[in-house]
Formats: structure tokens, C-alpha cells, sequence
């Protein structure tokens, strides 16, 4: 069974600053690996995604994710964070072997505050 | 612009009653999905489907029905046999099976029951 941990409720950070949010996983197989934000009553919007490759993926709104595969992490990360990005943060994970139709396992979110 | 579209936004049911939560897309997408969203529990699957007339439970599937007769809508309908049903709705769609894309949302929809 596939589990994705996100282990902070809340990240609080001051604009300007490096925004980092925390993504753990376990899969049986390989993972594909997912970002998703929230802003408050919306749906999901995707940031970015890990499939194959540069273990460095960069995405929307200048947010990037590292795949470290020896820790089962993906972690989220903007070098500077600016009051707009406050929102909810999922990470997703899916097993590439045992979920072929697409299903994805969702962590519980993090909420971002990021104050001026 | 292509996209996903759930009506109504906001509504409120009295106990007992069906709802039905409507969920359109123009992105000739073949696999749509229904997740539940509660507050510090993340998404949870609740139907999905991968084809016209084909669907699949999810992970919380008691209390609700879906239908797939067309590709563009995938309705959910919150029965009266769902004991908590106060929830925020996500409706979502993907390329199809096996595909290593991103899942599109809904604006969601926000169920009370009074």
C-alpha cells in the first residue's frame, strides 16, 4: 500500500525567506510524486511532478522538489517566499507499478503562512 | 479555456435528503475521480472513473452513487445513507490510464447538512 507523510501542520515563514514544506512517502515500487496548492474554497492546482530523471524538478511559481530516493522524500522548497504563497500544500504520491489507472495517495497538507 | 466545472458551490441539505453534485469538463479527459476533502484528512477517493459507463469505488465509497453516461460528466450523489456528509467536494480528471500527467480540479463543492 502506498502512504504519503506530511509531518508539519504548519510551516510559518517571513517574506523573503526560503520556504521549505516536508514530503515523505512509501511505495512498494517506484514512485511518481506530485505538488499540489490550495488557496482557501478552490480546488487543487498542480505545481509540479516527479516521473523519471533529474532527481531536481522545477515547477510553477518558481518552486521546486527534490526526489531523494534513499530517504523516500520530496520535499517542496522556494528560495524566497512572498506573502501570495500562503496556502495549502499537498503532496501525492503514486505507485507507478501497482496503480496503473492513476490513482493517487494524498497527504494531509501543510498549511503555508508567510508574513511581510 | 478548457477546464472542470462543479455546481453548485455552496449548498445545504436537510437530513435525509439526496443531493446531487454536478461535475462537467471539456477536456476530453477519458478518467474523472470524486474526492471528499475534511480539514487535516487530506483527500479521500471516493468514486473514479475510467471510461463512459464504467466506474469504480475509491476508499470511501458508502453513502454515495455516481454515473458516467456521458465522457464530459461524472455526477456524485450524496445519499441520505452518507452519516456525515459535510464535507468540501473535489471533482478531478485525468488524460486516462496509465498516464503520468497531472490530475485537474474543480473549483469544488461545499456540502453543509443543516
Amino acid at each position: 500500500a502506498q502512504s504519503v507523510a506530511q509531518p508539519e501542520d504548519q510551516v510559518n515563514v517571513a517574506e523573503g525567506n526560503p520556504l521549505t514544506v516536508k514530503c515523505t512517502y512509501s511505495v512498494s515500487g517506484n514512485p511518481y510524486l506530485f505538488w499540489y496548492v490550495q488557496y482557501p474554497n478552490r480546488g487543487l492546482q498542480f505545481l509540479l511532478k516527479y516521473i523519471t530523471g533529474d532527481n531536481l524538478v522545477k515547477g510553477s511559481y518558481g518552486f521546486e522538489a527534490e526526489f531523494n530516493k534513499s530517504q523516500t522524500s520530496f520535499h517542496l522548497k522556494k528560495p524566497s517566499a512572498l506573502v501570495s504563497d500562503s496556502a495549502l500544500y499537498f503532496c501525492a504520491v503514486r505507485d507507478r507499478v501497482t496503480d496503473s489507472w492513476g490513482k493517487l495517495q494524498f497527504g494531509a497538507g501543510t498549511q503555508v503562512v508567510v508574513t511581510p | 479555456d478548457g477546464g472542470i466545472t462543479q455546481s453548485p458551490k455552496y449548498l445545504f441539505r436537510k437530513e435525509g435528503q439526496n443531493v446531487t453534485l454536478s461535475c462537467e469538463q471539456n477536456l476530453n479527459h477519458d478518467a474523472m475521480y470524486w474526492y471528499r476533502q475534511d480539514p487535516g484528512q487530506g483527500l479521500r477517493l471516493i468514486y473514479y472513473s475510467q471510461i463512459v459507463n464504467d466506474f469504480q469505488k475509491g476508499d470511501i465509497a458508502e453513502g454515495y452513487s455516481v454515473s458516467r453516461e456521458k465522457k464530459e460528466s461524472f455526477p456524485l450523489t450524496v445519499t441520505s445513507a452518507q452519516k456525515n456528509p459535510t464535507a468540501f467536494y473535489l471533482c478531478a480528471s485525468s488524460i486516462g490510464l496509465a498516464h503520468t500527467g497531472e490530475l485537474f480540479f474543480g473549483e469544488g463543492s461545499r456540502l453543509t447538512v443543516l
